[in-house]
């Protein structure tokens, strides 16, 4: 059964802190995607993982965002250090379906950063 | 790249009435056509998918029409009810597989009057 626990659920900080976000999806899974969304921009994809890997990071902004999936039950999004634009609602979610076309969405994490 | 626009943006019906939302793509290669919904505060959900070689398909009160050709794709709600109210997207994808990426549109926002 697919099913992914974000935390924290609502992230405020000031500008240039570090920020971690983190995802566990529930059943452990090899693939994983991280979303960011906002308002002007909609649903962005920032990088998706495969195996534990890395395979497109093309959607991170700049170099102030790293991700890391060390196992199938675990991930992090980091932002160092953290801008005012930074701010939305992100995202992760894992392939679910007989043919893995579903992507399984958490409930996100909203992060502000002042 | 993907280029997945929908129309309308936003959209408001009566109670009991239909909605019709319209999702049109670039990528003649798609093959899976999916719907989700995202409630206030929570991650999109899939609620209906559809193949290419397959035209249209119905669970109970919502239906998805596509039109490989013209390369578009519709959602049907109706019967509408208050809990109808939520943004929409589509999200094209080729191909089976996770390594495949859902391509979102950029939402409709539907509100159902009671």
């Amino acid at each position: 059964d697919a099913g992914v626990i974000q935390s924290p659920r609502h992230e405020v900080t000031e500008m240039g802190q570090e920020v971690t976000l983190r995802c566990k999806p529930i059943s452990g899974h090899n693939s994983l995607f991280w979303y960011r969304q906002t308002m002007m921009r909609g649903l962005e994809l920032l990088i998706y993982f495969n195996n534990n890997v890395p395979i497109d990071d093309s959607g991170m902004p700049e170099d102030r965002f790293s991700a890391k999936m060390p196992n199938a039950s675990f991930s992090t999004l980091k932002i160092q250090p953290s801008e005012p634009r930074d701010s939305a609602v992100y995202f992760c979610a894992v392939p679910s379906g007989s043919s893995y076309n579903e992507q399984f969405f958490g409930p996100g994490t909203r992060l502000t950063v002042l | 790249g993907e280029n997945v626009e929908q129309h309308p943006s936003t959209l408001s019906v009566q109670e009991g009435d239909s909605a019709v939302i319209k999702c049109t793509y670039s990528d003649s290669a798609s093959n899976y056509f999916p719907w989700y919904k995202q409630e206030l505060g929570k991650g999109p959900q899939l609620i209906i998918d559809i193949r290419s070689n397959v035209g249209e398909k119905k669970d109970q009160r919502i239906a998805v029409t596509l039109n490989k050709t013209a390369k578009h794709f519709s959602l049907h709600i109706t019967e509408t009810q208050p809990e109808d109210s939520a943004v929409y997207f589509c999200a094209p994808k080729r191909g089976p597989g996770a390594g495949n990426m859902l391509t979102f549109g950029g939402g409709t926002r539907l509100m159902v009057k009671p």
